[in-house]
């Protein structure tokens, strides 16, 4: 069982914006960071920290917190953005170990 | 920029050990990151095996941990992943990643509790079958 609470799956018409949750005691500690992942690809990371983006990450992918839960934005979905999208901490134990939450299936309309 | 590669065999005898090697390219193994191993079975989510910062110091997921080594060689700039008594359960995508626990914001500053992974290997298939 994962320590990192995710919906399975979601959906967003086109054009609209989406909220991707995370909940987990950890995440009060520490920041979540996100994921981005399509078939047959290698995940990449799309927000880090309080609300980073990588080089390369379009400005519509935007991260939040409060509490024991992380949110990944998407504000305007596009097409592309059809993908599995998997948040990841530091665990709540205080041993430094990594934690993933399940997942969840985003799909656009 | 940094480049991860996987490479080792794809398929493994049940009961025997997974050997996987992450060469890195375009940056030090010795800078201040954790070179980590996370594994996707078929059709599942993500799983976190473990990691080693260039120290040797290791964290592993506790639900591996009786199984797993993680080791680093900086001569060759590569680390490596052994799993043993491996099962059909271990049949996976295996990737390995950079990891960190801070950042710089934008205004410069250090930022702790940050972790994630910023670079992938684009994942190697491991078959567990006789």
């Amino acid at each position: 069982s994962s320590e990192l609470t995710q919906d399975p799956a979601v959906s967003v018409a086109l054009g609209q914006t989406v909220r991707i949750t995370c909940q987990g005691d950890s995440l009060r500690s520490y920041y979540a960071s996100w994921y981005q992942q399509k078939p047959g690809q290698a995940p990449v990371l799309v927000i880090y920290g309080k609300n980073n983006r990588p080089s390369g990450i379009p400005d519509r992918f935007s991260g939040s917190s409060s509490g024991n839960t992380a949110s990944l934005t998407i504000t305007g979905a596009q097409a592309e953005d059809e993908a599995d999208y998997y948040c990841n901490s530091r665990d709540s134990s205080g041993n430094h170990l990594g934690v993933f939450g399940g997942g969840t299936k985003l799909t656009v309309l | 920029q940094v480049q991860l590669q996987e490479s080792g065999p794809g398929l493994v005898k049940p009961s025997g050990t997974l050997s996987l090697t992450c060469a890195v390219s375009g940056g030090s193994i010795s800078s201040s990151n954790w070179w980590s191993w996370v594994r996707q079975p078929p059709g599942k989510g993500l799983e976190w095996i473990g990691e080693i910062y260039h120290s040797g110091s290791t964290n592993y997921n506790p639900s591996l941990k009786s199984r797993v080594t993680i080791s680093v060689d900086k001569s060759k700039n590569q680390f490596s992943l052994k799993l043993s008594s491996v099962t059909a359960a271990d049949t996976a995508v295996y990737y390995c990643a950079r990891g960190l626990d801070h950042y710089y914001d934008s205004s410069g500053y250090y930022v702790d509790g940050g972790y994630y992974m910023d670079v992938w290997g684009k994942g190697t298939t491991v078959t567990v079958s006789s």
